[in-house]
């Protein structure tokens, strides 16, 4: 079976603290996809990063960057020197590679608070 | 910019009503996706097309339908809307093929009494 947990319901920081997400996914597979969704308030998912399951490589994106490590079956997100903007829920996802029509496995998310 | 328009952010309807929920998407892309959002649940898939008059049913099809005749439009039906399908809705499409992101509506909230 596939699963995502974010055991972090809620967090909050105050602005310009450093926080990260964690994210622990199962799968059986060993080739598989894993993306961060942001929501903001307005509600629209935005699609924030891909990573493949070849490819441990951690990387960064201005004040974005995300750890992934295959023996911890951990896709961690962490946003340096938070802002007000990236108040927003955060979800952490899998997919398979065995299909085209490979279904997208959603954690339950966590909700950010940057307070000013 | 891809686009995903949903056609109501808020609706109300009665229980035992039949409702229509609608997603257009300007980007031709093959899939697309329904979803709905619960506090704690995170998104759960209703339904998927992977193209024009496919379907394939997602982890909690019971109680809704789809119908997809167009390309860029999906539509989410509640035959007889109950009130614990109050929730939610995100429509998503996304290009056909492995590991690609999806693209999402802003979501329709709605509430059934």
């Amino acid at each position: 079976a596939q699963k995502v947990t974010q055991a972090q319901t809620e967090i909050s920081v105050v602005e310009k603290e450093d926080v990260t997400l964690d994210c622990v996914y199962e799968t059986r597979d060993t080739t598989y996809y894993l993306f961060w969704y942001k929501q903001p308030p307005s509600g629209e998912l935005v699609f924030l990063i891909r990573r493949n399951s070849f490819d441990e490589q951690n990387e960064i994106s201005g004040r974005y960057s995300w750890n992934f490590q295959k023996s911890t079956s951990s896709f961690n997100f962490t946003i340096t020197a938070s802002q007000v903007v990236d108040s927003a829920v955060y979800f952490c996802a899998l997919s398979n590679m065995k299909t085209s029509y490979d279904k997208v496995i959603f954690g339950p998310g966590t909700s950010l608070s940057v307070i000013p | 910019d891809v686009k995903v328009t949903q056609s109501s952010r808020y609706l109300v309807k009665r229980t035992g009503e039949k409702v229509f929920l609608e997603c257009v998407q300007d980007m031709d892309h093959e899939n697309m996706f329904w979803y709905r959002q619960d506090p704690g649940l995170g998104l759960r898939l209703i339904y998927f097309s992977y193209d024009v008059k496919m379907k394939e049913k997602g982890d909690i099809p019971e109680g809704y339908s789809v119908s997809r005749e167009k390309k860029e439009r999906f539509s989410l039906i509640l035959e007889s809307a109950s009130t614990n399908q109050t929730s939610m809705y995100l429509c998503a499409s996304r290009v056909a093929g492995l590991g690609y992101e999806q693209y999402f509506g802003p979501g329709t909230r709605l509430t059934v009494t």
